[in-house]
């Protein structure tokens, strides 16, 4: 049963740069599947962030393309996320994912705060 | 990107059903049969509920049931329980240029 961590710093000064990773166990990064970033603003709905394949493939959100850095690491079964230029507005739970037919299973989610 | 739009908020009582509707456009839910719904508990990551439309990931109760037609999908939760009380999202693919894109959100209520 495949399970996915995130991990990073919980705090972000403004124009910095956030980066989480995503630890995949029970399954390999190297499947048929794509593997995403999801967010979540406090009391807020869900914005898909961007997702990349084992190949190093990557789609992104057009609201956040220029900012958005996705990359794997198949030599340690996870990917990461690099999103530049914060602001508050950045504020959010930040989920990982496998996206199969359908964005399944997530992570539990680190808050990711953007303050100086 | 414009998000999916759904009603902020459905209710019910305990054993009756009750349909959340997602709308979208052409370029999302009008196009692809990958729309997915997800069920979000406080504090908790969203689960799927339903995906490529109708179907369900196993575990999930039959109670929950989806169906899509033209623009609008639909989620529909039928003998409801107090457990069911949380937040609902849609989601529809929108094309390798754009991704996915996610519904505003609808709070369930069991009354």
């Amino acid at each position: 049963q495949v399970q996915l961590q995130e991990s990073g710093p919980g705090l972000v000064k403004p124009s910095g740069t956030l980066s989480l990773t995503c630890a995949v166990s029970g399954g390999s990064i190297s499947s048929s599947n794509w593997w995403s970033w999801v967010r979540q603003p406090p009391g807020k709905g869900l914005e898909w962030i961007g997702e990349i394949y084992h190949s190093g493939s990557t789609k992104s959100n057009p609201s956040l393309k220029s900012r958005v850095t996705i990359s794997v690491d198949k030599s340690k079964n996870q990917f990461s996320l690099k999103l530049s230029s914060v602001t508050a507005a950045d504020t959010a739970v930040y989920y990982c994912a496998r996206d199969t037919t359908g964005i399944d299973p997530w992570g539990q989610g680190t808050l990711v705060t953007v303050s100086s | 990107q414009s998000a999916l739009t759904q009603p902020a908020s459905v209710s019910g009582s305990p054993g009756q059903s009750i349909t959340i509707s997602c709308t979208g456009t052409s370029s999302d839910v009008g196009s692809y049969d990958l729309v997915s719904w997800y069920q979000q508990h406080p504090g908790k990551a969203p689960k799927l509920m339903i995906y490529e439309g109708s179907k369900r990931p196993s575990g999930v109760s039959n109670r929950f049931s989806g169906s899509k037609s033209g623009y609008t999908t639909s989620l529909t939760i039928s003998g409801l329980q107090a457990e069911d009380e949380a937040d609902y999202y849609c989601s529809s693919y929108a094309g390798d240029s754009a991704g996915y894109v996610f519904g505003t959100g609808t709070k369930v209520t069991v009354l």
